[in-house]
């Protein structure tokens, strides 16, 4: 079974320009979470989908963050423009139902330098 | 007050030693999940699990869902088991569940 699929990796930019980070979630899977985690601290819930739509963006800073699952599959998370605090790991998880039923996978994460 | 904290946040161990990790949390839940980050790397699903224990290779985890609390057990700890572990629960907000993680134990086997 093919896990999570993020991209890309590894992105350096500089403050106010902008990023978009895509994740292909596993097949069949309805749920999909778009997490920040910061050096040293725990993951952030930054957007929950729930096919193509939103259950959850309480924490997704709407001034210059936005995302989108169009199809309900795969999803685009976008920065712009980024700001230096913006330095972190975004991490795409995915499962096929709530969190009390589904087992969670996570992709490798895009790791992002705002310089 | 964190709804979810792990003790202990750095633990040190010698090779082949047993481990456990602690994970407690404030109001009920219908499942916990343990999750291993190894350093720079994704996050990887342990276990979800919702009463008693469960077992898979070296790994333990156990719940008691009265008494709010969890453990991760690590048999014959090996170095590559260093990684932070953290435990993960739904809690309900407005409605809506939301995964609420514990700040992590980070884990050093040393050889």
């Amino acid at each position: 079974e093919a896990g999570v699929a993020q991209s890309p990796r590894y992105k350096i930019i500089e403050k106010r320009q902008s990023v978009a980070f895509w994740c292909n979630p596993i097949s069949g899977h309805a749920t999909l979470y778009w997490y920040q985690q910061i050096l040293g601290q725990g993951p952030k819930l930054l957007i929950q989908f729930q096919n193509n739509g939103v259950v959850d963006d309480s924490q997704l800073p709407k001034d210059r963050f936005s995302a989108e699952r169009l199809k309900g599959v795969d999803s685009t998370l976008k920065i712009q423009p980024a700001k230096l605090e913006d330095s972190a790991v975004y991490l795409c998880a995915s499962t096929t139902g709530r969190h009390n039923t589904g087992e969670l996978f996570f992709g490798e994460g895009s790791r992002l330098t705002v310089l | 007050k964190n709804e979810v904290e792990q003790s202990p946040q750095n633990l040190t161990a010698q090779e082949g030693e047993f481990i456990t990790i602690n994970c407690s949390y404030s109001v009920g839940i219908s499942a916990l999940h343990w999750l291993q980050q190894h350093p720079g790397g994704g996050i990887v699903s342990l276990f979800m699990l919702s009463s008693g224990k469960k077992k898979h290779g070296r790994l333990i985890a156990t719940i008691n869902i009265q008494e709010k609390h969890s453990s991760l057990h690590i048999t014959a700890s090996h170095p590559r088991d260093s990684a932070v572990y953290i435990c993960a629960v739904p809690i309900s907000n407005f409605g809506n569940e939301k995964l609420t993680f514990g700040t992590g134990t980070r884990l050093t086997i040393i050889p």
